[in-house]
């Protein structure tokens, strides 16, 4: 059964050092999206793309994230520096495509990674 | 006021018993209404989706919309141990593939 695939599961880092997570979506699936999880929080959307184009980007704090799907497959979300309020869980998700006019499209998760700043 | 309230409990039930879980929304423009389940350290998986308002019925599972409330529920019967994990509402509108998510309720159901 395909699954998206997340590295590293677990990441402990120091405050303002730089972290990076990397994601592999489901093949075929031109949408992918980075959530952020906090410990007893639901996800929130940070990062939503469509092939390798920015779709959404409005909750992600362009000050010290960034994230990039340069050939439209796989991506990367780096932080740099963290801070304490970081920790939490990446989840990265994917789905085959856009909007589809009056149907749904199945938002496919990962294992996540689980990040803690000291 | 977020715009998916959800009680976080946690929630603990015997084997056997009826799980009622519930969440309410702010935003009308929400067509598209999801139940997710968590078990620890993995992510989220969907249960079910319903779109605009009605029951929908998957084994166990029963999703319920009630958009003149803007209030969702999901039933769970005849509970089983393995149905211990944490539930997440979520929803989106139409235009947008946004989903937003409730807090989360953790559910445990002891043998």
């Amino acid at each position: 059964e395909a699954e998206v695939a997340q590295s590293p599961r677990y990441k402990i880092t120091e405050k303002s050092q730089a972290v990076a997570f990397w994601c592999d979506p489901i093949s075929g699936h031109a949408t992918l999206y980075w959530y952020r999880q906090i410990l007893g929080q639901g996800p929130e959307l940070l990062v939503q793309f469509q092939d390798e184009s920015v779709v959404d980007d409005s909750q992600l704090p362009k000050d010290r994230f960034s994230a990039e799907r340069l050939k439209g497959v796989d991506s990367t979300l780096k932080i740099q520096p963290a801070e304490l309020g970081d920790s939490a869980m990446y989840l990265c998700a994917s789905s085959l495509q856009g909007l589809i006019a009056g149907g749904y499209n199945e938002q496919f998760f990962g294992p996540g990674t689980r990040l803690t700043v000291l | 006021q977020k715009e998916v309230e959800q009680d976080p409990g946690p929630l603990s039930v015997p084997e056997g018993a009826i799980v009622s879980l519930n969440c309410t929304y702010s935003n009308s423009a929400f067509q598209y209404f999801m139940w997710y389940r968590q078990y620890s350290r993995k992510g989220p998986e969907l249960l079910m989706y319903t779109y605009s308002s009605g029951n929908k019925e998957d084994g166990r599972f029963t999703a319920q919309v009630d958009k003149s409330s803007k209030y969702i529920s999901l039933f769970i019967r005849d509970s089983q141990p393995s149905d211990s994990a944490t539930y997440l509402c979520a929803m989106r509108t139409g235009g947008s593939e946004k989903l937003v998510f409730g807090k989360g309720m953790k559910l445990t159901v002891n043998p």
